[in-house]
């Protein structure tokens, strides 16, 4: 498997603009989650699915943000309309099933500049 | 809800032996697990305690105190090449689902 894979890797956008982040989670893995860092937050955990299903999104924002996820193999993050203070990296990572030694894997993450 | 508390910076010389410790608390803990994230990549697993205890793999060595909601991470014969930040997780139990979440991270800087 190629791991986590994102796209883009980078977007630079204007304020007000939608935005789309792409993932897809490694084959056969139960969990995915959408992180945000930034300097002064760290790693924030935004939402997460369980097979498929969003289970938690306490940890979005605002309205402007949504996250779906119509299949195992694909989702995405949606900023609408973006704002400069959502400048950050954002990152999808996957995982199985929680238990000993399971570990979630990251994609390399999408780095949002708004302008 | 859930916090982690680590130090947010850490500075040591090569060859020397860093402890990087993280407080917990959550309602639904389901282990402590550490990442490693060097500057522009992202985090990568380094390991995971279920169990009270020290978990070793090669340099690097991982306890827990379940009773104490403490852990830490000890790294032995640094190397230029472990500069990087440092994080724990848990994974936090919930009705549905297990979240995974991170501390702010100990940026570790290694100098000769």
């Amino acid at each position: 498997d190629a791991g986590v894979i994102q796209s883009p890797r980078h977007e630079v956008t204007e304020m007000g603009q939608e935005v789309t982040l792409r993932c897809k989670p490694i084959s056969g893995h139960d969990y995915l989650f959408w992180y945000r860092q930034t300097m002064m937050r760290g790693l924030e955990l935004l939402i997460y699915f369980n097979n498929n299903v969003p289970i938690d999104d306490s940890g979005m924002p605002e309205d402007r943000f949504s996250a779906k996820m119509p299949n195992a193999s694909f989702s995405t993050l949606k900023i609408q309309p973006s704002e400069p203070r959502d400048s950050a990296v954002y990152f999808c990572a996957s995982s199985l099933a929680p238990g000993p030694g399971t570990e979630a894997f990251f994609g390399q993450g999408t780095r949002l500049t708004v302008v | 809800g859930q916090s982690l508390e680590q130090p947010s910076e850490v500075t040591a010389v090569e060859g020397a032996i860093v402890q990087i410790n993280c407080t917990y608390q959550t309602s639904g803990f389901y282990g402590l697990s550490w990442y490693q994230q060097h500057d522009g990549g992202a985090p990568t697993f380094l390991s995971y305690n279920a169990l009270d205890g020290l978990e070793e793999t090669g340099r690097f060595s991982s306890f827990l105190s379940r009773s104490d909601s403490y852990g830490y991470l000890l790294l032995q014969e640094l190397q230029m090449k472990d500069s990087a930040s440092y994080f724990c997780a848990v994974r936090d139990h919930r009705q549905a689902g297990t979240a995974l979440i991170f501390g702010k991270g100990t940026t570790l800087s290694v100098s000769s």
